[in-house]
């Protein structure tokens, strides 16, 4: 079955602090990507990942295709990043660039 | 700079009624695609478009159908809503050969 997990589902940190969020899948993906939730629902990309490491600003995105693992690290967090960060994959053999999403995470970023 | 909006925002609907939610994009993007989000669950597919009048289902459609017409809408229809459907309702679009997808803002529907 191809599944998609997040770990943690909930964090909470204080701001400054160093954030990673981890996801793992089953089986091969042709892409994974992070996507981020405000509070008032809506859905942006942040990443497109199929190796390697991407940067933008205070986020990383890593994903190692070996061990079927992606991380999302923040660093220098901030109350605005408080957000619910989503993983989602693209699993090689699914048609129709379907994504198979991971639950969340909910991360809360105290002053 | 939406690109893709969803109407309406909010609708309260009761049980064994018709509803419709919409999916509108200025992009000329190829695929669309409708979601569903609820807690304890990843957004999950209801169905998709790969271009018009071309759909597929999802892992959760039933219940559901859809149709596109014309490039820039994809309607999703609740033939007769229950209560199960309460949910908030997503549409993404991508363009054929990219990887970014775009989401719409939602629709919270709730089934009483």
């Amino acid at each position: 079955k191809n599944e998609v997990e997040q770990s943690p589902q909930n964090l909470t940190a204080q701001e400054g602090e160093f954030i990673t969020i981890n996801c793992s899948y089953s089986v091969g993906i042709s892409a994974l990507h992070w996507l981020q939730q405000h509070p008032g629902g809506g859905i942006v990309s942040l990443f497109m990942l199929s190796s390697g490491k991407k940067k933008h600003g205070r986020l990383i995105a890593t994903i190692n295709i070996q061990e079927k693992h992606s991380s999302l690290h923040i660093t220098a967090s901030h109350p605005r990043d408080s957000a619910v960060y989503i993983c989602a994959v693209r699993f090689i053999e699914t048609s129709g660039s379907r994504l198979t999403f991971g639950e969340g995470t909910q991360l809360t970023v105290n002053p | 700079d939406a690109g893709i909006t969803q109407s309406p925002r909010h609708k309260v609907t009761e049980t064994g009624t018709p509803v419709t939610l919409r999916c509108h994009q200025t992009e000329n993007h190829r695929y669309m695609y409708w979601y569903r989000q609820d807690p304890g669950h990843g957004l999950r597919l209801i169905h998709y478009s790969y271009g018009v009048k071309d759909t597929d289902k999802g892992e959760v459609s039933d219940g559901y159908s859809v149709s596109r017409s014309k490039t820039e809408d994809f309607l999703l229809t609740l033939e007769s809503a229950t209560s199960s459907q309460t949910s908030v309702y997503f549409c993404a679009i991508r363009e054929q050969g990219a990887e970014g997808y775009t989401f719409g803002s939602g629709t919270r529907l709730t089934v009483v």
